[in-house]
């Protein structure tokens, strides 16, 4: 298995446009998790899902982000409008329990300027 | 509610100096807890969990529930240890605490 694997690596965008994030967790996977790096906030976990449900979104700063889980290998996470203090590096990790196993993505570092 | 305290957000250390990163919860049951380790612009991994007592890189966590601690250390630091830190609390999700960043200088 390729492990977690996010895509893009780096996005670059101007404030006001929106941005979608990829995530394809490891097979078998039950759980998936949003978190989002800053070097003044550390990590912060935005949502989860189980068997694609989202289940916790409390994390989720407002109503510009949106996250979905069409199916048990794929997931996204969009920004619409984007704003400069939306850079940050977002991550995505599965695991087969929850809290326990977490496997993370390269992550995507993005920058709105 | 359950939570991760690591009161460093930076620890500067010299090549084979030994090096302790602090981490306190607060759980009401008995708590499992993880260090995960990131390297320069790497994914996080998993460096160790308290249960399986083992060392890894060279570094130990020993959870005194007296003291609601679980430090990570390290009797010699090396240059590769230089990363950041996150203490972990599993519940019904993965709690971190806010990370401490480790540069070992030479």
């Amino acid at each position: 298995d390729a492990g977690v694997i996010q895509s893009p690596r780096h996005e670059v965008t101007e404030m006001g446009q929106e941005v979608t994030l990829r995530c394809k967790p490891i097979s078998g996977h039950d759980y998936l998790f949003w978190y989002r790096q800053t070097m003044m906030r550390g990590l912060e976990l935005l949502i989860y899902f189980n068997n694609n449900v989202p289940i916790d979104d409390s994390g989720m700063p407002e109503d510009r982000f949106s996250a979905k889980m069409p199916n048990a290998s794929f997931s996204t996470l969009k920004i619409q409008p984007s704003e400069p203090r939306d850079s940050a590096v977002y991550f995505c990790a599965s695991s087969l329990e929850a809290g326990y196993g977490y496997t993370f993505g390269s992550g995507t570092r993005l920058t709105v300027v | 509610a359950q939570r991760v305290t690591q009161p460093e957000k930076l620890l500067s250390v010299f090549k084979g100096a030994p090096v302790e990163l602090k981490c306190n919860y607060s759980y009401s049951g008995s708590p499992e807890l993880f260090w995960y380790v990131q390297y320069s612009r790497q994914r996080l991994q998993l460096l160790l969990r308290h249960i399986s007592r083992e060392s890894i890189k060279g570094f130990t966590a020993d959870l005194n529930k007296g003291e609601t601690s679980f430090h990570l250390k390290k009797p010699f630091a090396q240059e590769e240890d230089s990363a950041m830190y996150y203490c972990a609390l599993p519940d019904y999700k993965l709690s971190f605490g806010a990370g401490t960043t480790v540069t070992v200088r030479a």
